[in-house]
């Protein structure tokens, strides 16, 4: 299977400080990558759609400017966490896909901790 | 209602047998089915990946899926104490965006 490689895996950061978690497909390029957030014992919930060299598609209730998605090549995109609070704890997950009627690959995760 | 359903569990099986996993959607419209499995706090690892109603064999597990019924399965032979984790549905319609199951937790005992 294709390789998707997230980091970093954990971080924890101070109220208010901003946080950026990369997204790479390793050994192909994605045309559209995914960004999710999971609460634990909980299902993954989708938080945006990103295409490379376009703006993001959030999902309803996900705050854009919250949380900023970047896409600037066909290989990375970021997440931005801005002024994170605790309740933004959560495990971060990206995936990518090389195009319709793929497969969708996950990246490790980034475990975010806000204190 | 969701538009996917997953028992969320916790099942715990003996080593050995056979595991069924099971999920049911609302909407005819997805096209794709895909089965996940996910280590605590790691990313999901696709299983299977499946476009039509029927059977998909990959090693120790079957896909099935029954478009009719709108009822898809994953089984496990032989199951294993390393295949431990919670497995997770996932359905595409359309635009590429997964619809998740909420994942069931499984055990397998030595």
């Amino acid at each position: 299977g294709a390789v998707v490689s997230q980091h970093p895996s954990w971080v924890i950061c101070k109220s208010g400080t901003s946080v950026k978690i990369e997204c790479r497909s390793l050994d192909f390029q994605a045309t559209t990558m995914f960004w999710y957030r999971q609460f634990p014992k909980q299902s993954l919930m989708l938080m945006a759609t990103s295409n490379e060299g376009s703006k993001a598609t959030y999902e309803q209730g996900v705050e854009k400017d919250k949380f900023l998605i970047n896409h600037a090549s066909l290989t990375l995109s970021t997440l931005t966490v801005t002024s994170a609070h605790p309740e933004d704890s959560s495990f971060y997950i990206c995936s990518a896909r090389r195009g319709r009627d793929t497969e969708a690959f996950f990246g490790q995760g980034t475990r975010l901790t806000v204190v | 209602q969701k538009e996917v359903e997953q028992d969320p569990g916790p099942l715990s099986v003996p080593e050995g047998a056979i595991v069924s996993l099971n999920c049911t959607y609302s909407n005819s419209a997805f096209q794709y089915f895909m089965w996940y499995r996910q280590y605590s706090r790691k990313g999901p690892e696709l299983l299977m990946y499946t476009y039509s109603s029927g059977n998909k064999e990959d090693g120790r597990f079957t896909a099935q899926v029954d478009k009719s019924s709108k009822y898809i399965s994953l089984f496990i032979r032989d199951s294993q104490p390393s295949d431990s984790a919670t497995y997770l549905c996932a359905l595409e319609q359309g635009a590429q965006k997964l619809v998740f199951g909420q994942g069931t937790r499984l055990t397998i005992n030595p």
